[in-house]
């Protein structure tokens, strides 16, 4: 079965800095993989999707991931941090048929004024 | 659209209590499922569905019942509440086929402290 890590479960940067969140799956190439985004107290929403053949996908709030078969990495980032991008960050890959999907740990961003 | 509801939003139990968690969404969605969220643990699937009537079980599935009569709605039942059960629960659903295949759309979820 397909699994992802998610490393470092805190991650600070200043405002202005540059995000990188690092995910890494753990087999084949998988069809699909996703970025989640979960701000406080709040269900997870979508911030972008991979599937085949892409490399860079870009997401919603200027967030962007990379698929690097090499490297079996999902990474994400975002050049600029800004003070409302504080929030939990899932990414997660697709199960059994693709009807479920498997969340990594999660990644809790901080970012300092 | 309202998306995904559940209801309710909070709730406390005492041990050995019995509660039904409803989860409904708006979408025509033909796959629905439960997660429990526990700090440092992720999203762990409880139960899932994969269409009116038929239901199958997440990796942690014990303590919890589910049913799906209707397309549009998921209940999560806990027969006899214990302490470990305190957790936030969150529904999700998406479509089977099509451009959004395999994206989960969640609800708000469900804090529930179990004393």
């Amino acid at each position: 079965a397909q699994s992802v890590t998610q490393l470092g479960s805190h991650v600070s940067v200043s405002e202005g800095a540059l995000v990188l969140l690092r995910c890494n799956y753990s087999s084949s190439v998988p069809p699909y993989l996703f970025w989640y985004v979960q701000y406080p107290n709040q269900g997870l929403q979508l911030l972008l999707k991979y599937t085949t053949g892409a490399t860079l996908v870009k997401g919603i709030n200027g967030f962007e991931a990379e698929f690097k078969k090499s490297e079996t990495s999902f990474h994400l980032t975002k050049p600029s941090a800004h003070m409302s991008d504080a929030a939990e960050y899932f990414c997660a890959v697709p199960n059994f048929g693709n009807e479920k999907l498997t969340f990594g740990t999660g990644t809790r961003l901080t970012i300092i004024p | 659209n309202a998306g995904v509801t559940q209801t309710p939003k909070f709730r406390v139990l005492k041990t050995g209590q019995s509660m039904t968690l409803l989860c409904a969404q708006d979408m025509n969605h033909e796959y629905m499922y439960w997660y429990r969220q526990d700090p440092g643990m992720g999203l762990r699937l409880i139960h899932y569905s994969v269409g009116e009537g038929t239901t199958a079980k997440g990796e942690v599935p014990d303590g919890y019942n589910v049913s799906r009569l209707k397309k549009q709605n998921f209940l999560l039942g806990l027969e006899s509440a214990a302490p470990s059960q305190t957790s936030v629960y969150f529904c999700a659903s998406s479509h089977r086929t099509g451009e959004t295949k395999n994206i989960q759309y969640f609800g708000a979820g469900t804090r529930l402290s179990v004393l």
